[in-house]
Order: structure tokens, then C-alpha cells, then sequence
């Protein structure tokens, strides 16, 4: 199976403040990789897919980049509705794997 | 409006069996791939099961092959899960999920306890 490894675990951000995650894979994947946002208690809604395409009704200060086995996902303007946990997905085969998670907490 | 809802989940034994549904509204169900994805408690994703949108190419993770059984049926509009021969690590929110590739749609969950 792909292993995927994110990082870091959590960050610390404020309001207003760009953030970046690292989604790496353990082998390549092309550009097929989604990320996730996820609510206590929610569902997972998807952000980006594809490693930069951006779901639609998703704010633009979301965006992703990357190709291979090494991907970020970038918040701008850090807002508070934010403040969530990330995680990335790797469709290149199956079975699907999903990153360990980022949580995103206020500072 | 797209809605995934699930439903079977509860407390069942070690070794026991449970079977999710899963019904499908507001888009072709028939049209689209369908998966379950589960999440233990304080724990990450981990996907489950994948069956496309005809039924005839399934997947299942390591982790729950030869234990649990993925099925749709379109006349309902449903998808399923059986399980069997459950273990305490199989504790988790089970999503009903749709997309061929990655996730475009999720259910709000279902919540499956294997304890003694």
C-alpha cells in the first residue's frame, strides 16, 4: 500500500496567518490527491482534488500544489471558521490511503 | 440536494455480525462508484471498501478482507456493508462516501462498538 505522511501534526496559527501542510508519499501518485477538511463531529468535506483543482463553493484562499510524492495544501488568510483538521488522500491505486491528519489550532 | 444517510450501527460482540445501510438521494445513484470509509475514535481515516457504479469491480482494505461484504442495490438506491466476525479494532464511525476517485459526497456517519 501508499503510505501517506503528513506534516506537521498540528500547527498553531492565527487569524490572518498563511499555513502550509506537506502531504508525502511513499511512492509516486501523479497528481491524484485530494485534501479534506474535517469539524469535530463532521463529516470530511473536500477542498482540492487532483493535487490543485479546486472544489467548487471552496474559498480560494485554499489552494493546493505538487506532483509526484510531494504535495502541500495552503491556507492564505487564515480565518476562523479554519480551525479543523486536514488530510490528504492518495487515489493512484488502490486501496485509497489517507494521511495521519493536521490539526489546525488557534494560537 | 446530494444526502448519504446511514443507519445499522450499534454495539455488537467480538465475533458478532452488523450490516450498514446506506441511502442515497438527490443524484443518479446507479451512476456513481460508492465506498465506505471508517474512522475509530480520536483516530484518522481509513477507507474501508469500494464498489463501482455497475457492482462489478469491488475493493476492500487488508484490514477487512474475507470479514466484511460491500453491495448496492439501485432499485433502492442503497448501498451496504456486512460484517462479520467483528473485532474490537473495527470500533469506528463508518461514512457512506461517493466518487470514483476521491470524495465528493459523505454521509454523517454511523457509529459501529465491538465490545464485550
Amino acid at each position: 500500500d501508499i503510505q501517506m505522511t503528513q506534516s506537521p501534526s498540528t500547527l498553531s496559527a492565527s487569524v490572518g496567518d498563511r499555513v502550509t501542510i506537506t502531504c508525502r508519499a511513499s511512492q509516486t501518485i501523479s497528481s491524484w490527491l485530494a485534501w479534506y477538511q474535517q469539524k469535530p463531529g463532521k463529516a470530511p468535506k473536500l477542498l482540492i482534488y487532483k493535487a490543485s483543482s479546486l472544489e467548487s463553493g471552496v474559498p480560494s484562499r485554499f489552494s493546493g500544489s505538487g506532483s509526484g510524492t510531494e504535495f502541500t495544501l495552503t491556507i492564505s488568510n487564515l480565518q476562523p471558521d479554519d480551525f479543523a483538521t486536514y488530510y490528504c488522500q492518495q487515489y493512484n491505486s488502490y486501496s485509497w490511503t489517507f494521511g495521519q491528519g493536521t490539526k489546525v489550532e488557534i494560537k | 440536494e446530494v444526502q448519504l444517510v446511514e443507519s445499522g450501527g450499534n454495539l455488537v460482540q467480538p465475533g458478532g455480525s452488523l450490516r450498514l445501510s446506506c441511502a442515497a438521494s438527490g443524484f443518479t445513484f446507479s451512476s456513481y462508484s460508492m465506498s465506505w470509509v471508517r474512522q475509530a475514535p480520536g483516530k484518522g481515516l481509513e477507507w474501508v471498501s469500494y464498489i463501482s457504479s455497475s457492482g462489478s469491480t469491488i475493493h476492500y482494505a487488508d484490514s477487512v478482507k474475507g470479514r466484511f461484504t460491500i453491495s448496492r442495490d439501485k432499485a433502492k438506491n442503497s448501498l451496504y456493508l456486512q460484517m462479520n466476525s467483528l473485532r474490537a479494532e473495527d470500533t469506528a464511525v463508518y461514512y457512506c462516501a461517493s466518487g470514483y476517485s476521491y470524495i465528493d459526497y459523505w454521509g454523517q456517519g454511523t457509529l459501529v462498538t465491538v465490545s464485550s
